[in-house]
């Protein structure tokens, strides 16, 4: 079983749609929590990062933590076409020296 | 722009040669991690150094190696490849080591023919 598993996609929407993208992990250690955002043939960046559980927002992006059932999700308000890219998953813990990443949902926002 | 550089961008070699990939870190970060890329398997974690040590290690295969040099940068060497080792090669740094924001660079994409 992989530490974390993300809703594989692809998923497309029309303009405006409101997006849930979701990741499920394994390790209870886990404490950080953040989303990264890759364009094609681009590295990834961080779009948000969180420690604790409930929601954090930053314009159209929440960012909601459910550590009881070990859950995450990244809600995108008002999607836009430049919202197109992978969206990735990544769960930290502090000894674990790394972030693990889930395999990325693939987003389409259609004009 | 992230302020990590990579290098090449693309490299096309034959199977059971040898190659290597060069990563600059962010001025001032002292954490520089490899990750691995490829379409069935996402993003997989493969070594981290931090100030020239190695502090984790992924599913790095034993044909792979890595160091990070006094300057900083790393190198990550892969040798005796193979079609399977066709990927895109992502290097990130961080100030701290272990957590927080990574910084990605554009990565190294290999093709093994």
């Amino acid at each position: 079983q992989k530490e974390v598993e993300q809703d594989p996609g692809p998923l497309s929407v029309p303009e405006g749609a409101i997006v849930s993208l979701n990741c499920t992990y394994s390790n209870s250690a886990f404490q950080y929590f953040m989303w990264y955002r890759q364009y094609s043939r681009k590295g990834p960046e961080l779009l948000m990062y969180t420690y604790s559980s409930g929601n954090k927002e930053d314009g159209r992006f929440t960012a909601q933590v459910d550590k009881s059932s070990k859950y995450i999700s990244l809600f995108i308000r008002d999607s836009q076409p430049s919202d197109s890219a992978t969206y990735l998953c990544a769960i930290d813990h502090t000894n674990a020296g790394k972030s693990t990443f889930g395999d990325g949902t693939t987003l389409t926002v259609k004009p | 722009d992230s302020g990590v550089t990579q290098t090449p961008k693309h490299l096309i070699t034959a199977t059971g040669q040898r190659v290597t990939l060069r990563c600059s870190p962010r001025s001032g970060d002292l954490s520089v991690y490899w990750y691995q890329q490829s379409l069935d398997q996402g993003l997989q974690f493969l070594i981290q150094y931090y100030n020239g040590e190695e502090r984790a290690k992924g599913n790095i295969l034993e044909r792979f190696s890595a160091q990070q040099f006094p300057d900083l940068h790393s190198e990550l060497n892969l040798s005796s490849l193979e079609l399977g080792d066709s990927a895109l090669y992502f290097c990130a740094s961080s100030v701290a080591s272990g957590i927080g924001e990574l910084f990605f660079g554009e990565g190294s994409r290999l093709t093994v023919l």
